[in-house]
């Protein structure tokens, strides 16, 4: 039973170029949140998402990144014209369910993006 | 105000000894589940345990077990006959039922150094 699956693992960019990171959900599971993690840092939410739709945004920044989960496929955190600043370690999670307090989210490996 | 506080930045453990790692939380909402995550030198996030806010009893899985006190709002993790293993960073985290955004809310984190 595969878990949560995320690539690449790790990402290096220059500034001022685009980041891609892709996140498919273990298998019955249809809800998706991306975290992100500084260094010495717990995670902070970013957004959470079901099949073609942004349930909750309120984590991401406003400018420079999208996040998508398309019919089919995996989910894409996709951040524009880096900066130093986004170095961080990027989290995915899935669970069968967004709704209840009770689901648990289960963590891919994460991808490490360092900007040069 | 701080939704999770966990007030151990560090702790130093001797093997097979009981650990225990505190964790406080804020929240007004009635509903709430509370989660612990390790999280490795490798990186990845590992779920450990869950606590419902009206479970009755404190949730256990294994040597892990949740010593959770709802008036005092503190969920810390007891971890049973600690092992080298066991070495790793510590998250308590918090989702609410709603009035909040969807993800979880981490704590900053308590690193474990289990020594021989």
């Amino acid at each position: 039973n595969a878990g949560v699956m995320q690539n690449p693992r790790h990402l290096v960019r220059r500034r001022g170029q685009e980041a891609r990171l892709r996140c498919s959900p273990m298998k019955g599971h249809s809800h998706v949140y991306w975290y992100r993690q500084l260094p010495e840092e717990g995670l902070k939410f970013m957004v959470y998402l079901q099949k073609e739709n942004i349930i909750d945004e309120s984590g991401m920044p406003k400018e420079r990144f999208s996040a998508e989960f398309p019919k089919e496929g995996p989910s894409i955190l996709r951040i524009q014209q880096v900066v130093r600043g986004d170095s961080a370690a990027y989290f995915c999670a899935s669970s069968p369910s967004g709704t209840m307090f009770t689901d648990t989210q289960y963590f891919g490996p994460g991808t490490r993006l360092t900007v040069l | 105000a701080q939704k999770i506080t966990q007030t151990q930045p560090g702790m130093f453990v001797q093997e097979k000894e009981a650990v225990t790692l505190d964790c406080t939380y804020d929240t007004s909402d009635p509903s709430y589940g509370l989660f612990w995550y390790k999280q490795p030198s490798s990186g990845e996030m590992i779920f450990l345990i869950y606590q419902g806010s009206y479970d009755q009893q404190n949730a256990t899985e294994g040597r892990y077990s949740l010593n959770f006190q709802k008036a005092r709002k503190s969920a810390n993790l007891v971890i049973s006959a600690s092992q080298l293993g066991d070495s790793a960073m510590y998250f308590c985290a918090m989702r609410e039922s709603g009035g909040g955004a969807d993800g979880l809310t981490f704590g900053k984190g308590t690193h474990l150094i289990i020594q021989p």
